[in-house]
């Protein structure tokens, strides 16, 4: 099964800093992933899916790239409202696996 | 606006079995695929399993053995069996939606904490 893994596992950052969150799968996923945010005691909601394609209502300070197994999610100004945990996630083939976490909080 | 909300008892004793309901409003669950993800606590996301309108299933391969997911059409709900369960299971369990195959998860119930605890 393909495994996906997420780095940095956690980091803090100032509001107005670049963040980016890396998500490398052992095999290649063509562009077939998501990333999703997860704020404290909420249920995770989808920000970007096809790599690179933005939600409704998700701000623009959001972007996603990358194909087959290395992607990015970046955030170009960080806001007190990110403060969030962030998943990836495969979905081009069953198991739809998730990377592990990245834990983004405001230095 | 579709909406997804999951149901059944919070508290599970060891070595019996987790049974939840997924209740889907606003919309059919003709046509899309169902699945069960699962977070303990302070963990992270685990993919369950999945259904389709026709009943056919997938399951995550580190469950598989534990694992039934159902469907009813005719309720709109879809539904989980864990047994076996230990303490590890115990977890916030949510229900969830993708529109088609190769599709994210676009839609999630609430989420509802279940304990493994004698």
């Amino acid at each position: 099964d393909i495994q996906l893994t997420q780095s940095p596992s956690s980091l803090s950052a100032s509001v107005g800093d670049r963040v980016t969150i890396t998500c490398r799968a052992s095999q290649g996923i063509s562009f077939y992933l998501a990333w999703y945010q997860q704020k404290p005691g909420k249920v995770p909601e989808l920000l970007i899916s096809a790599a690179s394609t933005l939600q409704s209502g998700v701000p623009s300070r959001f972007s996603g790239s990358g194909s087959g197994t290395d992607f990015t999610l970046t955030l170009s100004s960080l806001q007190p409202e990110d403060v969030a945990t962030y998943y990836c996630q495969k979905y081009n083939s069953a198991p739809w696996t998730f990377g592990q976490g990245t834990k983004v909080e405001i230095k | 606006q579709v909406q997804l909300q999951e149901s059944g008892p919070g508290l599970v004793k060891p070595s019996e079995t987790l049974s939840l309901t997924c209740t889907v409003s606003g919309g059919s669950i003709s046509s899309h695929y169902w699945s069960w993800i699962r977070q303990p606590p302070g963990k992270g996301l685990e993919w369950i399993g999945y259904i389709y309108h026709t009943g056919s299933t997938y399951y995550n391969p580190a469950l598989k053995s534990r694992v039934t997911i159902s469907v009813d059409t005719s309720k709109n709900q879809f539904s989980l069996k864990l047994n076996s369960v230990t303490a590890t299971d115990t977890a916030v369990y949510y229900c969830a939606r993708s529109s088609a195959w190769a599709e994210p998860f676009d839609y999630w119930g609430q989420g509802t904490l279940v304990t493994v605890s004698s």
